[in-house]
This record gives C-alpha cells, structure tokens and sequence, in this order.
C-alpha cells in the first residue's frame, strides 16, 4: 500500500545540523522526493533520490536512503532561519506520475 | 519562465456551488496534476491529465472532474461544495507522463473556502 509517514514537529538552533526523518511503506517506489512549503506558498522540490541510491549531496542538504528499511533522511546542514518551513517526504511509483505525501515535519530554527 | 501558475489565488464559494479553478504549467511541460492539501496534511493526489485525457485519478468522488486543454493547461472542476472541500488546491507540471521520475513543479496554490 501507499503510505509515508514523517515526525510531526522539529525545533533547531541557528547554525545546528536539522535531520527530518521519514518511512514509506511500498518498496516499488522508484523516486524518492523532498518538498518545503512555506506559510501560504506551494512547494519547492528541494531535492530527490533514485531509489538505488544510497546517498545524494546537494550543497547544504544530504539526502540518505536505506531501501531495506524504507527509511529516508534530508540532513540540512548549517541550518538557518529562511529554512523554517514544513518539510514533506514523498514517493513516486514506476509508472506514471502520482506523488504520494507525508503529512509534513514543522521546522523550526531558533535564532 | 513563468514557471506553474495557477487562478484565482482565493475564492469563497457557499455550499452546493460549483467551482472552477485554472493552472497553466510550466514552459514545454505536458502533463499537469492536481492535489488537495487540507489544513495541516500533506497533498492528496486527485488526478492527472496528459494528451488531455485523464491518466490517473486518487480516491476523490465524481463531484471532482478536470480538463486539459491543447495548450497544456487544465482546468480543475468541483461541483455540489460541500464544507469538508475547504483546502488549498495545488496544480502540479511535469513532462512526459508515464517516464518514471520526472521533476514535479507547482504552483502557489488556491485557496478554496467554502461556508
């Protein structure tokens, strides 16, 4: 089945390392997507990881994945306050182009 | 690049009325897909439109319907409001339906309130 769960709430200090965490449920999943949505805003896709991957570096965020144990991480380093945002985990299956979401992790960084 | 757009930025509609909300994807994009993001939940997938016919659909009722247009923009249809379709509705683009990953672009959004 379709289903990807996330920790509902994180709080960092300015300058820390942020990890939001992330499980999803269907092993066919072939991408695996970050998402930020700011207050009133769509998304920005952040970043994404092909599901034979084990890692992915984009400048400030790394993205791990352990297919194993379906678990997926965005590690948002140097952590500032423009990134306090809702950060949403999703997959994408073979065919066609359905996203399937968590219901979002609140980032929030103290200054 | 323009990038994803999408009409009205906030409408308030009255139970039993029909709506019609507009996105127009990004430049050279093809398929265009449309969420429901309720408050305080993650996007729910309604369906999805390419070559306009409808290629995939979630688990919405028939009161959803869409269209897409030659020019690849679509239109989202929600007829018989009922409350609970208060939700900020998201238009997604992408290209080439059915080629695996593909980077999903959105756009901002409108806000349905219904009363």
């Amino acid at each position: 089945g379709e289903d990807v769960e996330q920790s509902l709430f994180l709080s960092v200090r300015e300058g820390d390392s942020s990890v939001i965490n992330c499980t999803y449920t269907d092993s066919s999943s072939t991408y695996l997507y970050w998402y930020k949505q700011e207050p009133g805003a769509g998304l920005q896709l952040l970043t994404y990881i092909f599901s034979n991957m084990d890692m992915k570096q984009d400048q400030r965020l790394t993205v791990l994945l352990n297919k194993k144990d379906k678990h997926l991480s965005l590690r948002i380093a140097d952590t500032q306050t423009g990134d306090s945002a809702i950060y949403f985990c999703a997959e994408i299956f073979e065919y066609g182009n359905k996203l399937v979401f968590g219901a979002g992790t609140i980032l929030r960084v103290k200054s | 690049d323009a990038g994803v757009t999408q009409s009205p930025t906030h409408l308030i509609k009255t139970r039993g009325q029909q709506v019609t909300l507009r996105c127009s994807p990004k430049s050279g994009h093809d398929t265009v897909s449309w969420y429901q993001q309720a408050l305080g939940q993650g996007p729910q997938f309604i369906f999805q439109y390419y070559e306009e016919e409808e290629r995939q659909r979630g688990n919405f009722p028939d009161r959803f319907s869409g269209h897409q247009f030659p020019n690849y923009s679509s239109e989202l249809n929600v007829n018989a409001l009922l409350l609970g379709d208060s939700a900020l509705y998201l238009c997604a683009s992408s290209l080439s339906y059915g080629a695996g990953n593909t980077e999903a672009f959105f756009g901002q959004g409108t806000r349905l309130t219904v009363v």
